[in-house]
């Protein structure tokens, strides 16, 4: 099983300011299949990136995802209050398919 | 456009069985894996199980293996989850998820989730 390792924990931000998410997987990921979503509190999750580096449709350029075989990178460019929330990276391209722990982001 | 309801969570007893459903309406059913992906409370997600277009593939997480069936009826466009020999930490809640893809499976769109509670 592929473990993914998101880092930090919890990203301390201000509205406008840059967030840098990783996940690191323990083995290589296949064909870079690997998602970003974020999550609101109360709320399923969104799928935000498909294959390390695609929008899903409707997804505001502000988030880009980057990387390839094991580190992986979610960035949003600059922040607004919607952004604050919970992000989490999944691998599946190998079954048994696992999520990253997450990475918080709160307002500073 | 694509909705996904779940229906099917509850209370129940430590070693007890439950079904979920996932009434899938919007977009050809048969064309897209399914996946069932999980969260404790307060706790990050788990992938559960997913299942290919016809049914010809599953696969499940470890800590379900044996214990939980994934199946899909294309006819009546649902997806079912039976969970058998239920342990206090499979409590949360229990999304259904369509792949993004026709080709793949990863969570592209998401029901709203149902309770799971598993205690005496």
């Amino acid at each position: 099983e592929i473990v993914l390792t998101q880092s930090p924990g919890t990203l301390s931000l201000s509205p406008g300011e840059r967030a840098t998410l990783s996940c690191r997987a323990s083995q290589s990921v296949y064909s870079n299949y690997l998602a970003w979503y974020q999550q609101k509190p109360g709320q399923a999750p969104r799928l935000l990136i498909y294959g390390a580096s695609s929008r899903a449709t409707g997804i505001p350029a502000k988030f880009s995802g980057s990387g390839s075989g094991t580190d992986f990178t979610l960035t949003i460019s600059r922040l607004e209050s919607e952004d604050f929330a919970v992000y989490y990276c999944q691998q599946y391209g190998s079954p048994p398919l696992t999520f990253g722990g997450g990475t918080k982001v709160e307002i500073k | 456009q694509v909705q996904l309801v779940e229906s099917g969570g509850g209370l129940v007893k430590p070693g007890g069985s439950l079904r979920l459903s996932c009434a899938a309406s919007g977009f050809t059913f048969s064309d897209y894996f399914m996946t069932w992906i999980r969260q404790a409370p307060g706790k990050g997600l788990e992938w559960v199980s997913y299942i290919s277009h016809s049914s010809t593939y599953t696969n499940y997480a470890d800590s379900v293996k044996g214990r939980f069936a994934i199946s899909r009826d294309n006819a009546k466009n649902s997806l079912y989850l039976q969970m058998n020999c239920l342990r206090a930490e499979d409590t949360g809640v229990y999304y259904c998820a369509r792949a993004y893809h026709s080709d793949s499976s990863e969570a592209g769109y998401w029901g709203q989730g149902t309770l799971v509670t598993v205690s005496s």
